[in-house]
């Protein structure tokens, strides 16, 4: 069964701190597929990035970079020099591959990690 | 390009009524996801349809939830009859499954905050 663990409840920040949100997770497939998601205080659920098993390259996209590393089953989320329209509940999740079409189906879920940047 | 769209966006109602959801995928995207956000359980899995053939209903709290996809650009999930524990967000996401197996990210609606009463 796959698990997706994010231990910080809850994160505060003062706005220009860096922050590290951590993502553990836990799958017995070899081919699987990772996400980060971002719901602000408005509700909605806003894609922010993918990674597949086979692609341990860290990522750089603006402020945001992430690190894959499949050694220690982490996936973990940088924000530089916050801002407090970061200020949102993020999500970590997890998709195996789907033997019978090949792709990514069912996405589970962490609990989220609530960040606040204040000024 | 217009996302997921997701009616209504807010539904009050009493317990033992019958609430339907709706949710309109975006064009072009062949698979469809429900899910159902509390503080207790999250975010889970309720159903999920490819081509519009219901694929893993194995989220379904219970026989008072049905989902249906009628054609691809259209589907609802209903509760009958509806229960005050059956307050939560449902999200409604979709995205594009192709032949070979490859797939974009799930792209999630506004979502519908039910409040059973």
């Amino acid at each position: 069964a796959q698990k997706v663990t994010q231990a910080q409840t809850e994160i505060s920040v003062v706005e220009k701190e860096d922050v590290t949100l951590d993502c553990v997770y836990e799958t017995r497939d070899t081919t699987y597929y990772l996400f980060w998601y971002k719901q602000p205080p408005s509700g909605e659920l806003v894609f922010l990035i993918r990674r597949n098993s086979f692609d341990e390259q860290n990522e750089i996209s603006g402020r945001y970079s992430w690190n894959f590393q499949k050694s220690t089953s982490s996936f973990n989320f940088t924000i530089t020099a916050s801002q407090v329209v970061d200020s949102a509940v993020y999500f970590c999740a997890l998709s195996e591959r789907e033997i019978l079409t090949g792709g990514g189906n069912k996405l589970t879920f962490g609990t989220g990690t609530q960040l606040k940047v204040e000024l | 390009d217009a996302g997921v769209i997701q009616s209504p966006r807010h539904e009050v109602t009493e317990m033992g009524q019958e609430v339907t959801l709706r949710c309109k995928p975006i064009s072009g995207h062949n698979s469809l996801f429900w899910y159902r956000q509390t503080m207790m359980r999250g975010l889970e899995l309720l159903i999920y349809f490819n081509n519009n053939v219901p694929i893993d209903d194995s989220g379904m709290p219970e026989d008072r939830f049905s989902a249906k996809m009628p054609n691809a650009s259209f589907s609802t999930l209903k509760i009958q009859p509806s229960e005050p524990r059956d307050s939560a967000v449902y999200f409604c996401a979709s995205r594009y499954l192709s032949p070979q197996g490859t797939f974009s990210e799930q792209y999630f609606g506004p979502g519908t905050r039910l409040t059973v009463t």
